[in-house]
């Protein structure tokens, strides 16, 4: 069962407008970390941000921050300021508790261009 | 110098021929992970490590395998490969240098990418 979902292929955005990338997922499990890739068109996966199940404040990393919302299950990337060199793929990725700690399972990608 | 790499960054073989794919990293790590990516369909596990002597197979193990040489090294290998493994070929690390706690989600840090064609 897919348990990231990403339901945006492709997002546009002005240079120097803010932006929010769509992730939810579906867990059982209480103790769980989310994070976001960014994966320029060069094709390396570059980690973002974090976010633990249990942290009680939104992550940030500078322009990125991760808009949690726990009971919703969701995990939205905003970009703030957007910059051209921004326009890339962006995965958002869930790594489990218990059982199967150490995976990742991965969304299927949003599709970043930011325009002039 | 890059923490994790991976060789060949780009490889081009026929069906029925066996590959192998290498990954390094000097993060000090004890975890490791082989994943593909295909267009659309983000990454999907291949296999994963957690230390030299535990292997786990992940999401599409089938026709792959992996060898975990050394704490810092873990390859993985395609014994016939076919088109339809073509594909785009991550390594990645996690973990606190030194330390063997599993009580916690860390983040996966990425190699380069081997760009995979069989044809």
């Amino acid at each position: 069962a897919q348990k990231i979902t990403q339901t945006q292929p492709g997002m546009f955005v002005q240079e120097k407008e803010a932006v929010t990338l769509d992730c939810t997922y579906d867990t059982s499990d209480p103790s769980y970390g989310l994070f976001w890739y960014k994966q320029p068109s060069s094709g390396e996966m570059i980690f973002l941000i974090y976010q633990g199940s249990y942290d009680q404040q939104n992550a940030t990393e500078g322009r990125y921050s991760l808009n949690f919302q726990k009971a919703r299950k969701s995990a939205n990337l905003v970009i703030s300021a957007s910059q051209l060199g921004d326009s890339a793929m962006y995965f958002c990725a869930m790594g489990p508790g218990g059982s199967t700690l150490g995976r990742l399972y991965f969304g299927r990608g949003t599709q970043l261009t930011v325009w002039p | 110098d890059a923490d994790v790499t991976q060789t060949p960054r780009n490889r081009i073989t026929k069906t029925g021929k066996r590959i192998m794919l290498e990954c390094s990293q000097t993060k000090g790590h004890d975890r490791m992970y082989w994943y593909r990516q295909d267009p659309g369909l983000g990454l999907r596990l291949i296999y994963y490590s957690f230390d030299v002597k535990d292997i786990n197979k992940g999401e599409i193990s089938d026709g792959y395998s992996v060898s975990r040489q050394a704490q810092a090294k873990f390859s993985l290998s395609l014994e016939s490969a076919i088109p339809n493994q073509t594909a785009l070929y991550f390594c990645a690390t996690s973990g606190q240098p030194g330390t063997r706690d599993r009580g916690s989600t860390d983040t996966q840090y990425f190699g380069p990418g081997t760009r995979l064609t069989v044809l």
